[in-house]
């Protein structure tokens, strides 16, 4: 059956440090892989998407990598922040349907990540 | 730009009562989502519309739930009737099919809880 599983525990780091978040999947073949930032009480926010050809991808603080070999995809903050504090959510995207239209994202059940100041 | 705006924010209800949740997506924007997230899980797809069509209803629970989307538009889900495990987080999102981009926009969801 198809899987996708974050960091399983809540992750806690010191101000200052680089945060490492993973993503990993199973019997999925993703077009593309997406990590959003959900705060309480609010509804998810995008961040960075990266496709299955692109092997990295910068933001700002922020880097996302993507191995297909290894079904993984790995989400860094570097520098991290107390305001960085937040729920992290991978999606995937597939194409559910032959004509292309339909593209969904399945959701990973998220990391909860703490910075410590 | 407006984001995606629900209402409303918090609904209880007793179990076996029905509920109604309204969207208004982004404008411009053709495709929109609904998701239901239980409390320390993801968001997972209820049923996705393109303009005024269901694209995806697969995962809605079509004996309880069903969803419209008028003109394209506004659109409201509903709940009839509604039972405990339906307690959950309610989510909007909306999306501009452009090219192979498809970033999704996320309302601030009805948080739903049935006793």
């Amino acid at each position: 059956s198809q899987k996708i599983e974050q960091n399983s525990e809540a992750l806690n780091i010191q101000e200052g440090k680089t945060a490492t978040l993973t993503c990993n999947y199973t019997n999925y073949s993703p077009a593309y892989l997406q990590w959003y930032r959900q705060d309480p009480g609010r509804g998810p926010v995008f961040l960075l998407l990266i496709r299955e050809n692109e092997k990295e991808k910068r933001k700002e603080r922020l880097k996302v990598t993507f191995d297909t070999t290894l079904k993984q995809s790995l989400f860094h903050i570097t520098a991290s922040q107390p305001a960085d504090s937040a729920t992290y959510l991978c999606a995937l995207e597939e194409y559910r349907f032959s004509s292309g239209s339909a593209r969904q994202l399945t959701f990973g059940s998220g990391t909860q990540l703490t910075v410590l100041p | 730009e407006a984001g995606v705006a629900q209402s409303p924010r918090y609904k209880i209800i007793e179990k076996r009562q029905s509920v109604a949740f309204w969207c208004n997506p982004i404008s411009g924007h053709a495709t929109l989502y609904w998701y239901q997230q239980i409390l320390g899980q993801g968001p997972k797809l209820l049923i996705q519309f393109q303009n005024n069509g269901v694209v995806d209803d697969s995962q809605l629970p079509k004996d309880r739930f069903s969803a419209e989307r008028l003109k394209g538009v506004d659109s409201t889900l509903k709940i009839q009737p509604a039972k405990l495990e339906d307690s959950a987080v309610y989510l909007c999102a909306s999306s501009f099919l452009a090219g192979s981009y498809n970033e999704q926009f996320f309302g601030p969801g009805t948080r739903l809880t049935v006793l």
